[in-house]
Parts: C-alpha cells; sequence; structure tokens
C-alpha cells in the first residue's frame, strides 16, 4: 500500500521545547516537501528536499529544521525558536522536483 | 501583489449546476498549474495539472489555461455536494534553486440541494 504517511495526527508542544513531526513515503519520491498551512492562507513552504542528504531552505525556514538522511524519510524538528507552531503541517513528495506534489495527512501541532 | 489569486469565497451553486473556479498568478514564466481540492481538517489532493494553454477535461473537471491572461480556472460539471471543499490552485515556476510550487489562498466551494 504506497503512500506518504505522517505522524503524529496531533502533537502538543509546551513552551520552551523541541517536537519532532515524521513523514515517511514507499513511492520511491527523490523529492520531498513540507509546508505549513494557517487559517485563511495558502500553503507555505517551510523546507523542501531534492536529494538524499540535501536540503534547502523555503519561504519560512527560520525556527525549524530538517534531515534527510534516507530516501524515504524527511522529519521536520519545530524549535523553540518558532514562536508561532500552531499550524497544519503537511509533508509531500514528488517523483523529482519538476512533477506533482502528492501529500501526506498532515500534523496538527497546538501550543499548550 | 500576492503570486497567485483566487476569490475565498465562498462560491455556493446548486447541485447539478457548473461551478467556475478561478485563478490569477503574477509570474510569467510560470510553466504549470494545478488544482488541489481540500475537505476540512483533511489533506489536499490531486484533481488535475495543466501545462499548455487551452482546455483539459477529466471526467466532471475540465482546466483552462490562459498563459497571456496569466489566468488559469477549473470548471466542475453537474455539481454534487461532496464537491463541496475548498479548492486550491498551485502554479510551478523555475526559480535559482530549483521548482517552487506557490499556492493561492483557497475557494470554498459550497454545492447546495
Amino acid at each position: 500500500d504506497g503512500g506518504i504517511t505522517q505522524s503524529p495526527k496531533y502533537l502538543f508542544r509546551k513552551e520552551g521545547q523541541n517536537v519532532t513531526l515524521s513523514c515517511e513515503q514507499n513511492l520511491n519520491h527523490d523529492a520531498m516537501y513540507w509546508y505549513r498551512q494557517d487559517p485563511g492562507q495558502g500553503l507555505r513552504l517551510i523546507y523542501y528536499s531534492q536529494i538524499v542528504n540535501d536540503f534547502q531552505k523555503g519561504d519560512i525556514a527560520e525556527g525549524y529544521s530538517v534531515s534527510r538522511e534516507k530516501k524515504e524519510s524527511f522529519p521536520l524538528t519545530v524549535t523553540s525558536a518558532q514562536k508561532n507552531p500552531t499550524a497544519f503541517y503537511l509533508c509531500a513528495s514528488s517523483m523529482d522536483p519538476k512533477q506533482t506534489q502528492y501529500f501526506g495527512p498532515g500534523t496538527r501541532l497546538l501550543v499548550l | 501583489q500576492k503570486e497567485v489569486e483566487q476569490n475565498s469565497g465562498p462560491l455556493s451553486v446548486p447541485e447539478g449546476a457548473i461551478a467556475s473556479l478561478n485563478c490569477t498568478y503574477s509570474d510569467r514564466g510560470s510553466q504549470s498549474f494545478f488544482w488541489y481540492r481540500q475537505y476540512s481538517g483533511k489533506s489536499p489532493e490531486l484533481i488535475m495539472f495543466i501545462y499548455s494553454n487551452g482546455d483539459k477535461e477529466d471526467g466532471r473537471f475540465t482546466a483552462q489555461l490562459n498563459k497571456a491572461s496569466q489566468y488559469v480556472s477549473l470548471l466542475i460539471r453537474d455539481s454534487q455536494p461532496s464537491d463541496s471543499a475548498t479548492y486550491l490552485c498551485a502554479v510551478k515556476t523555475l526559480t535559482g534553486g530549483g521548482n517552487k510550487l506557490t499556492f493561492g489562498t483557497g475557494t470554498q466551494l459550497k454545492v447546495e440541494l
């Protein structure tokens, strides 16, 4: 059963805490992406990776970090430096950067 | 000016009617155009993509692209209540770092019985 999985579905963060969102795909896609969605706003790109062991900042990378040690995995860490982390986080992947992006089910992050 | 603009709606149409969703973009170098559907609380799912000027049909959906006017639209024929969702327009452009997908804020569609 191919697809993109994200976990957890809901995540709660305390002040000053780093949290990590998981994104895994078994589609053999080279490129992976992290977006943030806030109410009334479009999706905004946080980080993307076109190939293993390489990633680039998107439009709103401050307060976030990523790694791409394996082709199928692209975890996102929301650090304590991100002062407004409450949002719906979406992971996507594509065969390569020129191809269509497909989305995982998302993780909703809330601040306690 | 926003890079990708959509009317937020809501756009209300009766069941069985044609729904017309519109999107304009600012970058003339944009290469490909995507429509995603997003149900409340869910992630976006791809409806259609279009690269060339003109119409592209897939079942009840037709995407229309006019690069000269920087305009892309999505028509939904025989609208059903299950079509009620937010429709996101996304535009892919070449940047110095590669391909970038820019999203509009979405148009909320309500199909009424």
